[in-house]
Parts: C-alpha cells; sequence; structure tokens
C-alpha cells in the first residue's frame, strides 16, 4: 500500500523556468515531510522540509507547499538549472507510527539548458 | 564532520546465503535507518536503531535484522537470501530527540546482487 504517491515519473524544463513537482498522500496522521534529491551513484540529500502546521516553506529557490485538506504538497524551484537535474522524492512521516519516513517513488527532473 | 559512509559499495552474493552490510553515522547521530530502494521504486523502510536497540520495523521479515553498536555505527544483516533482495540498501542517520526524527542523511548506498 503505497502511502506516498509521486504520479510523474518524470519532468522536463527549460532552464530559468519554473519546476513544479507533486506528491501526494494518503495518510492523514503524516504530519511531517520532506524533499530528497538523488543523484546516480549517490544516496538521497535532504533539500527541504515542511511541517504539518505550516502551509509553505521557502529555502532559496525553493519552495514546499502543503494542502492538507487536498493531502497534497509540492516542491517548486525557481529558476530551474541544470545541476537540478536529478531524481525528487518526496517522504513523509506520521508521529503515532514512530519514526518510520515513507518515500514515494520519485520524479526524475531533467533541467535543459 | 564526516557523513555518512557504507560499506561494500557493491556485493554479489548466491540465493541461500547471508550478507551483512556495514555503515557509520555521521558524526553527532543517534539514530540509523535502514531503507531498501528497489529498482524504479522510492526507499523502503527496513528498521531504525537507536541507542543500539531497534527502535521501529517496516514490513519486512525477521531475516533482516539489525545492529547498533555504541559508537552509532550499525550492520544490516540478511540471512537465507532471496533473488528479489537485490536492491540498494540505504542507511540514513539523525539526530532523535523528544520530537521525534527530523531530517536523515543517506550514505551512498551498497548495491547488492543476489543469483
Amino acid at each position: 500500500d503505497q502511502q506516498v504517491k509521486q504520479n510523474s515519473p518524470s519532468l522536463s524544463v527549460q532552464e530559468g523556468r519554473i519546476s513544479i513537482l507533486n506528491c501526494d498522500y494518503t495518510n492523514s496522521m503524516f504530519d511531517y515531510f520532506l524533499w530528497y534529491k538523488k543523484y546516480p551513484a549517490e544516496g538521497p540529500t535532504f533539500l527541504i522540509s515542511i511541517s504539518s502546521i505550516k502551509d509553505k516553506n521557502e529555502d532559496g529557490r525553493f519552495t514546499v507547499f502543503l494542502n492538507k485538506s487536498a493531502k497534497h504538497l509540492s516542491l517548486h524551484i525557481v529558476p530551474s538549472q541544470p545541476g537540478d537535474s536529478a531524481v525528487y522524492f518526496c517522504a513523509a512521516r506520521a508521529t503515532n507510527t514512530g519514526n518510520q519516513f515513507y518515500f514515494g517513488t520519485g520524479t526524475s527532473l531533467t533541467v535543459i539548458p | 564532520e564526516t557523513g555518512v559512509t557504507q560499506s561494500p559499495t557493491h556485493l554479489i552474493k548466491t540465493r541461500g546465503q547471508q550478507v551483512t552490510l556495514r555503515c557509520s553515522s555521521q558524526s553527532g547521530h543517534n539514530t540509523v535507518s535502514w531503507y531498501q530502494q528497489a529498482l524504479g521504486q522510492g526507499p523502503q523502510f527496513i528498521f531504525q536503531y537507536y541507542r543500539e536497540e531497534e527502535n521501529g520495523r517496516g514490513n519486512f521479515p525477521p531475516r533482516f535484522s539489525g545492529l547498533q553498536f555504541p559508537n552509532y555505527s550499525s550492520e544490516l544483516n540478511v540471512n537465507a537470501l532471496e533473488l528479489d533482495d537485490s536492491a540498494l540498501y540505504l542507511c540514513a542517520s539523525s539526530l532523535l530527540d523528544g520530537q521525534g526524527t527530523y531530517e536523515q542523511y543517506f550514505g551512498p548506498g551498497t548495491r547488492l546482487t543476489v543469483t
């Protein structure tokens, strides 16, 4: 049962434009969400997080939006750069299930120069 | 500050054998989590260790076991290997406080192939 879903396996964006990566979840008890970036042959790298008490968190070019009623979060990258090309995973945690993080299947982002 | 390291990088085993994967946590972290990432999938939580005890487990059979040592390094042991165990195994360290576990910092992973 996939509790965190990323329905777009891939996304291509022109350099300088906005990249929007989406993630949906089913467990209403999730209270903490994260985005990770993964390059080939490397482990995932933490990018940005958001608590369920917020609806937006911004860090430089990266902004995460959380819509709890829709059980949806998105990652916006503005402006997109070729170095952003990687696989992006969203992950979620529910305090009542301990410290287990649930990951989506990833979206491969390609930023075209 | 040293990052999370894992060994070996790659490993080939035969079905039915046993394997041990190793992980060294990032300095200052007290918690280690292990994940299995099959091809085309996201990481799947195997278990977490905190202060040398299992602190949560995902939907994996008992032949997946682990250890955490006083220096917070960790091992993942898999017995009676099956073909479906072929995957990238990721170790992640984090700091667990009264609020729960926050960002996890991942190692580069061990690629296990079972033939």
